[in-house]
C-alpha cells in the first residue's frame, strides 16, 4: 500500500539556521508533490508544488527538491525565524485529476 | 485563492447525536472535498462532494455514518452520525485552488469535535 514517511520527531533549530524536513514516500509513483503549513487549530496552508520532472523549485526562503529516484523530497527553509514555527506536511498527488495524500507531517520549532 | 468559512470551529457532543459541518466557499469550485484528522496522524480523505451527484467515499467511510449534502457549486455539509468518542477528531473541508493557485488546496479552518 502507499505510504508516505515523515519524521515523526520534532526538529528543533536556532533562528537564522536552515531547516531541512524530509518526505519519503513508497509504493506510489507521484506527478506532484505538495508541501503546507500547518498551525495548531487551523487547516493546512499550501507553500509549494514541484512536479516529477522538476528537480528543484523556489519561493522566497523556501526551497523543495523532488527525487523521484531516491522516492524523496527535501523541504528547506533558510534564515529561519520563530515564526516559521509550525507543522509541515507534504502530499502527493497523481497525474490527471486525483485526490491527494498526506503525510502526518513534521513538527518544526525554531528558537530565538 | 478561494477562501473557506468552515463552522462551527469546535463542538463537543453526546455520544449517539449527530453533528452537522458546513463549509461555504467565495467562489464557484466543482469539488470539495472533506478530511478527518485525528491526534498524530495524517489527513485522510473522507469524500469528494460533487455537486449534482452522491459524493464518493473513501474505503472504510460510508454515506449512513458520514451524509455528505452538495446543493450548489460554493456550499457542501458534512454530518457526522450516531456519533461514538471515536469520531472525535479535526474535519476539514477542502477545495482544488487550480491553476490560479498552482494546483495547492485551500483548506477551512477546521472543526474540533470531541463526543463524550
Amino acid at each position: 500500500s502507499q505510504k508516505i514517511e515523515q519524521n515523526s520527531e520534532a526538529l528543533n533549530i536556532q533562528e537564522g539556521k536552515t531547516a531541512t524536513l524530509t518526505c519519503n514516500y513508497t509504493n506510489y509513483s507521484p506527478a506532484y508533490l505538495q508541501w503546507y503549513r500547518q498551525d495548531p487549530g487551523r487547516g493546512p496552508v499550501f507553500l509549494l508544488l514541484i512536479r516529477e520532472n522538476e528537480k528543484e523549485k523556489r519561493k522566497e526562503r523556501l526551497k523543495v527538491t523532488f527525487d523521484t529516484t531516491l522516492k524523496q523530497s527535501l523541504f528547506h527553509i533558510t534564515a529561519s525565524q520563530p515564526a516559521d514555527s509550525a507543522t509541515y506536511l507534504c502530499a502527493l498527488g497523481s497525474s490527471g485529476y486525483s485526490t491527494l495524500t498526506f503525510g502526518k507531517g513534521t513538527m518544526l520549532l525554531v528558537s530565538p | 485563492s478561494a477562501v473557506i468559512s468552515q463552522k462551527p470551529s469546535r463542538d463537543i457532543c453526546q455520544r449517539g447525536t449527530s453533528l452537522t459541518i458546513q463549509c461555504q466557499v467565495d467562489s464557484q469550485v466543482t469539488m470539495m472535498f472533506w478530511y478527518r484528522q485525528q491526534p498524530g496522524q495524517s489527513l485522510t480523505l473522507i469524500a469528494t462532494a460533487n455537486q449534482g451527484s452522491e459524493a464518493t467515499y473513501e474505503s472504510g467511510f460510508v454515506i449512513d455514518k458520514f451524509p455528505i449534502s452538495r446543493p450548489n457549486l460554493t456550499f457542501s455539509t458534512l454530518t457526522v452520525s450516531n456519533m461514538s468518542p471515536e469520531d472525535s477528531s479535526i474535519y476539514l473541508c477542502s477545495v482544488d485552488g487550480g491553476r490560479a493557485s498552482n494546483y495547492g488546496y485551500t483548506f477551512g479552518s477546521g472543526t474540533r469535535l470531541t463526543v463524550v
